[in-house]
């Protein structure tokens, strides 16, 4: 059974840019989420999408939103990139929010 | 919103020893989560535990979900080198989820 599967591993971009990450969950796993990862605050949760609705949301600005279609698979995307969005982004799928999630590798986005 | 209190920040240990971490809220929790993450990669699932006094073993790992729902351990028993590495819990209620800081584990052989 394929894991979780996040697209690119590693990504170099310049303050001021944009950038979408791809997500693509364990088959049958509905539930998708985003989180991010520094070295400064830890693990924190972006937002969670279930059937290509956006149903939990953490409190990041309005420049990280994301979708999902409807074979699941979702993206992630960043605006107006800040030096403070480098960091370590997981994505995670499960049969429903909060029942054990499954993590992807991340992709290790690093602002210049 | 606030993460989780979760200590110890680090622990040193020797080769068969036993290790014992926790994670502390201030809000309520239907479900704690406890994960084990290596370099470079995300997160694994170790235990999940879904109800308030359950606890739950997974090979030589135990977990429990505080009766207060309020707070969980995790348990190694006789450590191995191959237990290195950063370990999270994770507290979901609702529409919230949140992190422990992590607790990062050497096992000396």
């Amino acid at each position: 059974k394929a894991g979780v599967t996040q697209t690119p591993r590693y990504l170099i971009k310049t303050r001021g840019q944009q950038v979408t990450l791809s997500c693509s969950p364990i088959s049958g796993h509905r539930s998708v989420s985003w989180y991010q990862q520094t070295p400064g605050q830890g693990l924190q949760f972006l937002f969670e999408y279930f059937s290509e609705t956006q149903r939990n949301k953490g409190n990041f600005p309005g420049r990280f939103s994301g979708r999902q279609f409807s074979n699941s698979r979702s993206e992630m995307n960043v605006s107006t990139l800040e030096l403070g969005d480098s960091a370590l982004y997981l994505c995670a799928s499960s049969l429903a929010f909060g029942y054990g999630y499954t993590f992807g590798s991340g992709t290790r986005l690093t602002v210049v | 919103g606030q993460q989780l209190n979760q200590s110890p920040q680090s622990m040193f240990i020797q080769e068969g020893e036993d290790v014992s971490m926790n994670c502390t809220s201030s809000s309520i929790f239907n479900t704690w989560l406890w994960y084990k993450q290596d370099p470079g990669e995300g997160p694994v699932l170790l235990i999940a535990l879904y109800k308030a006094g359950e606890l739950t073993s997974n090979g030589r790992l135990t977990a429990q979900f505080g009766i207060t729902r309020k707070d969980s351990f995790l348990n190694i028993s006789a450590s191995i080198p191959s237990d290195v590495g950063i370990y999270f819990c994770a507290g979901h209620e609702n529409n919230d989820m949140r992190f422990g800081a992590g607790t990062r584990l050497t096992v000396k052989p």
